[in-house]
């Protein structure tokens, strides 16, 4: 069974500074994706950042970038030049090729502050 | 622009009622999922369905019953509510198969349900 271990339960961060967020996962399945996923107080989820396993190069969306480091099964997620309107929870979540769903970890609360 | 519709953002319901959470999709996916979001825990699975009629138990089953008669309509069913239900419930969907274009899975702004 596959697991995600998000060990950061709060972060935070000033505005305009960078900040990363840990997760590991656990899984037998050489072919996969990764994924971080944002929940603003809003509560509406959006995806933020994809990764395939199979691909070397750390996926980037603008401020966002992942380091995806698949022998020590980590994947961090880096934002830079924090905005205000990133303060969200953000979830880690896998998913194996064979299967449609997402397995994701306990979260991390990221606080911006100005 | 996708959207995945709850029917509810806040219920309260009585200990030993039957409950109905719907959620509607607008984007001809065939994967709906329902998860519940618990502090501490993060987002586990219930139940899963891959086209109509068709469902698979997630991790948290229990208590817990699903219907999906249309392929815009999957609904959580907690045939006799208990307190310990009582959590934020979270509806999504995505298109099948593999491909970055299917892995995206859109939510739904969540019901928070309480039992009391």
């Amino acid at each position: 069974a596959q697991t995600v271990t998000q060990s950061q339960p709060e972060m935070s961060v000033q505005e305009a500074e960078t900040v990363t967020l840990s997760c590991t996962y656990d899984t037998s399945e050489n072919n996969y994706y990764l994924f971080w996923y944002k929940q603003p107080p809003s509560r509406q989820m959006i995806l933020v950042i994809r990764q395939e396993a199979y691909k070397q190069q750390n996926a980037t969306e603008n401020r966002f970038s992942v380091n995806f480091q698949k022998a020590a099964k980590s994947f961090s997620l880096k934002i830079s030049d924090s905005q205000l309107g990133d303060t969200a929870m953000y979830f880690c979540a896998f998913m194996a090729y064979n299967t449609d769903k997402l397995i994701f970890g306990t979260g991390t609360r990221l606080q911006v502050f100005p | 622009d996708v959207k995945v519709t709850q029917s509810s953002r806040y219920l309260v319901k009585r200990t030993g009622e039957k409950v109905f959470l719907e959620c509607v999709q607008d984007m001809d996916h065939e994967n709906m999922f329902w998860y519940r979001q618990d502090p501490g825990l993060g987002l586990r699975l219930i139940y899963f369905s891959y086209d109509v009629k068709m469902k698979e138990k997630g991790d948290i089953p229990e208590g817990y019953s699903v219907s999906r008669e249309k392929k815009e309509r999957f609904s959580l069913i907690l045939e006799s509510a208990s307190t310990n239900q009582t959590s934020m419930y979270l509806c999504a969907s995505s298109l099948s198969g593999t491909g970055d274009m299917n892995t995206e899975a859109f939510f739904g702004q969540g019901t928070r349900l309480t039992v009391v």
